[in-house]
């Protein structure tokens, strides 16, 4: 079955860039989706679609994809983004797919 | 306001059943796609299953085909999975989601409902 694999844990320091990457077949037919998870909380949708972002949810969010590879680009990250990063897509079938999960570190 | 309460987790034996649900308030339930995604102690997400706004279409992960069943109310603003042939693996919070319409995104999201399957 198709699959998305995202890295384990990546680290930023305060107020840099970072990239989140997700990888997978899919990919190149439907956009991903990201999440942002904290401890003891349900997921909040971040990013869906080619680069959109829900109400409530702060510009340096963004989303881009080439090819089989979507990314999650925080610009300036902060404090509070220290979490847990999902991305989400779909198959050709339609079953929904998840990746492992990129646990962000804020230095 | 916009809001998904999940129900019906707790303890249960190998084998046994259980059935979850989830409310729905504040939107149109009917217009929406409905999923159900689970969550392992210390893992990542995983998505279990979902139903389309008339209950047209249905998927479930491979995991839980056979054993799970999604239904939905819209009379009720209610979603449901009925759990069958529970496994340890099975135990997780299992949370109920929103597609936004036209897309494959889950935009709102319940509390989540623990389901712990064991001896």
């Amino acid at each position: 079955s198709s699959e998305l694999t995202q890295d384990p844990a990546v680290s930023v320091a305060l107020g840099q860039t970072v990239r989140i990457t997700c990888q997978g077949d899919s990919l190149r037919s439907y956009y991903a989706s990201w999440y942002q998870q904290k401890p003891g909380q349900a997921p909040v949708l971040v990013i869906y679609g080619k680069n959109n972002r829900p109400s409530g949810i702060p510009d340096r969010f963004s989303g881009s994809s080439s090819g089989n590879t979507a990314s999650l680009t925080i610009t300036g990250a902060q404090a509070e983004d220290e979490a847990d990063y999902y991305c989400n897509s779909r198959d050709s079938s339609g079953n929904r797919l998840f990746g492992g999960g990129t646990k962000l570190t804020v230095l | 306001e916009v809001q998904l309460v999940e129900s019906g987790g707790g303890l249960v034996k190998p084998g046994g059943s259980l059935r979850l649900s989830c409310a729905a308030s504040g939107f149109t339930f009917s217009s929406y796609s409905m999923n159900w995604v689970r969550q392992a102690p210390g893992k990542g997400l995983e998505w279990v299953s979902s139903i389309s706004s008339s209950s047209s279409y249905i998927y479930y992960a491979d995991s839980v085909k056979g054993r799970f069943t999604i239904s939905r109310d819209n009379a009720k603003n209610s979603l449901y999975l009925q759990m069958n042939s529970l496994r340890a693996e099975d135990t997780a919070v299992y949370y109920c989601a929103r597609a936004r319409i036209l897309s494959y995104a889950f935009d709102i999201w319940g509390q989540g409902t623990m389901v712990t399957v064991s001896s």
